[in-house]
Order: C-alpha cells, then sequence, then structure tokens
C-alpha cells in the first residue's frame, strides 16, 4: 500500500464548477501538506502549502486538512480552462530530509 | 531570476547504455532533489543533496543510479547499463534549505526512453 494515495482521474467538468480533489495517507508523522499543479510536459509549481490540521485560502483554491482522517482535499472555485492540468498532493514529516511524497496525480480537464 | 534548468530535454537511448542527465539549480539554493516520475506513478523521490553531500539516498531503486553534485551547484544523475523500466520523466527540484520545509522549485524534467 502506497503512503499517500489519490485517484488518478482523469476528472472532467464545466467552466464555472467546483472542483474537489483529495487524498489520503497511512503515516500519521506527516505534517507539512501540499499541492502541487503540473501542466502538460512542464514541472510541478506550487499551490498550496499547509501546515498541520486546518484550512487554507489563496484566491480561488482552497486547502483543507483533516490530520485526524489522514484526508487532505483542494478545492477550486469557478474553475477555468487554465486550470485544466494535473494535481499532485506532497507530504513531508518534520525531522525528515525534506523529501516529499507524493500522491499519483490527478488529472483535471475544465471545459469551456 | 532563472529556474531550475534541466538537460537534455529528451533523451532517447538503447538499453545497456549509460545516460548523464543534468540539473542547474537555481542559484543560492543549497538542497537539491531528484525525482522520477513514471507513466501512471505520481513523483517518486531518489536523491537528495545538501551542498555537496547526499545524506538521503535512499530512493535509488538500484546500484546502476549515481548522482553527484559538484560546487554546490550543478548535479548530474547517471544511469548505467539503462534498462526499458528505467524510461521516465526525472525531474530535479531546488530549494534554499532543508530546515523549515522550504519550497521546493522543480525544473522541466528530461524525459529519458530507453528502447
Amino acid at each position: 500500500q502506497k503512503e499517500v494515495e489519490q485517484d488518478p482521474g482523469p476528472l472532467s467538468v464545466p467552466e464555472g464548477a467546483i472542483v474537489s480533489l483529495n487524498c489520503t495517507y497511512s503515516n500519521s508523522a506527516f505534517q507539512y501538506f501540499m499541492w502541487y499543479r503540473q501542466y502538460s510536459r512542464k514541472g510541478p509549481e506550487l499551490l498550496m502549502y499547509t501546515y498541520s490540521s486546518g484550512n487554507k485560502e489563496d484566491g480561488r483554491f482552497t486547502a483543507q486538512v483533516d490530520k485526524s482522517s489522514k484526508y487532505i482535499s483542494l478545492f477550486i472555485r469557478d474553475s477555468q480552462p487554465s486550470d485544466s492540468a494535473t494535481y499532485l498532493c506532497a507530504m513531508y514529516r518534520s525531522g525528515n530530509t525534506g523529501k516529499l511524497i507524493f500522491g499519483q496525480g490527478t488529472t483535471l480537464q475544465v471545459k469551456p | 531570476g532563472a529556474g531550475v534548468s534541466q538537460s537534455p530535454s529528451n533523451k532517447v537511448t538503447e538499453k545497456g547504455k549509460d545516460v548523464e542527465l543534468r540539473c542547474d539549480p537555481i542559484s543560492g539554493h543549497t538542497a537539491l532533489y531528484w525525482y522520477r516520475q513514471s507513466l501512471g506513478q505520481g513523483l517518486e523521490f531518489l536523491i537528495y543533496f545538501q551542498g555537496n553531500s547526499a545524506p538521503d539516498k535512499s530512493g535509488l531503486p538500484s546500484d546502476r543510479f549515481s548522482a553527484e553534485r559538484t560546487g554546490g551547484s550543478v548535479s548530474t544523475l547517471t544511469i548505467q547499463r539503462t534498462q526499458q523500466e528505467d524510461s521516465a520523466v526525472y525531474l530535479c527540484a531546488s530549494s534554499l534549505a532543508r530546515e523549515y520545509q522550504e519550497t521546493q522549485y522543480f525544473g522541466p524534467g528530461t524525459r529519458l526512453l530507453v528502447l
């Protein structure tokens, strides 16, 4: 079993929809949680970064962490065709070398 | 400023050949990471450098894989006697430091195809 599980999709939504992306994890030592966005043939870029449990909002994006359930989410409001990409969740545990443990990634397509 | 750069962008090689992949991190970034992204897989950690030292090599899949970093800057990932299962995108990332989980900035990757 992988440490981080993420449904690969693909997920297709109409423009303007609210998108929910999720990951579950098994290691309770994870404390830092990130969402990366990866466009085709590009490297991942950091979207959201959350420490421990709670919510964080940045524009149309909201990241949620529920450590009790070992579950993290990324919500995208008013989705746009430019949001079409692969979204990767990633985690890190304090005291580690900084290596990130990634989910498989969810491919999102927003149709105009 | 310039981001992380990697070369070559694409590499096609024959099974059994050696390949070298290069990463130029962001200037001043002391931490450097190599990851591998295979079809249908997420990113898998390979190796971590702090300066020129590699305190974590736990992700290297076999002794055919090695990496070095010189001058606290450029890093080279070498794969000897390549196999078809080595086909993947190899991504490099750098960050200012490892304390408090500084943001890792990724390069565009090198797409390796082993025939």
